[in-house]
């Protein structure tokens, strides 16, 4: 079994302040990891993913997160945050060998608040 | 492609009501999930499916039912709401064995009282 734990439930931070949001996993097998955010009012959307090979991963908008086998942990981090990335944001797991059914196990999730 | 649809998206309902969340898929996906989202929370695996006539519980089933009829559609019930089930509920689906994004649709915001 898989735990995700996100210890900070809001990050306040000013428009380009860079950011970093933890997330520490708990697993006794090999496992995918995934961050997601969620927009007001509206559903998840896949953010990055690490699966295998290069440990740093990036999104598309200026995000990034490195998986560290040995501290357990997937932080997201961005050097320049905007207001548009205001959002709730969710690490997950999911065992590679997770049988068929690919579920994931979510954190609590972080508010990144961006003020101005 | 409309992606994966909610409806309602809002809906306030009385103890003791039931009521059927729907959730539509159009990218042919197999798996199906609905998740509950609580405050502080995260999310929670309701119910799962991975085909058409295939059901399974996650996390917390109870107080709902789940049936899959076809590939498309995964409607979640409730037969006796209760104010605990004020949440919410997200239903996400994914292609399946090899896939690992999960697609998510908008959400119901579900009230008992």
């Amino acid at each position: 079994a898989q735990s995700v734990t996100q210890l900070d439930s809001q990050v306040p931070v000013f428009e380009e302040a860079p950011v970093e949001l933890r997330c520490n996993y708990s697993s006794s097998v090999s496992v995918y990891l995934f961050w997601y955010v969620q927009y007001p009012n509206q559903g998840l959307q896949l953010l990055l993913k690490y699966l295998s090979g290069s440990t740093l991963v990036e999104s598309i908008n200026g995000f990034e997160a490195e998986f560290n086998k040995s501290q357990t942990s997937f932080h997201l981090r961005k050097p320049s945050v905007h207001i548009s990335d205001t959002a709730e944001y969710f690490c997950a797991v999911r065992g590679v060998y997770g049988g068929a059914t690919n579920k994931l196990i979510f954190g609590t999730g972080t508010l990144l608040a961006v003020q101005p | 492609n409309a992606g994966v649809t909610q409806t309602p998206k809002f809906r306030i309902l009385k103890i003791g009501q039931s009521m059927t969340l729907q959730c539509t898929q159009d990218m042919n996906h197999n798996y199906m999930y609905w998740y509950r989202q609580d405050p502080g929370m995260g999310l929670k695996l309701i119910y799962y499916s991975v085909g058409a006539g295939i059901t399974d519980k996650g996390e917390v089933p109870n107080g709902y039912n789940v049936s899959r009829s076809t590939t498309e559609d995964f409607p979640l019930r409730l037969e006796l709401a209760a104010p605990s089930q004020t949440s919410v509920y997200f239903c996400a689906s994914n292609s399946g064995q090899g896939a690992y994004e999960q697609y998510f649709g908008p959400g119901t915001r579900l009230t008992v009282t």
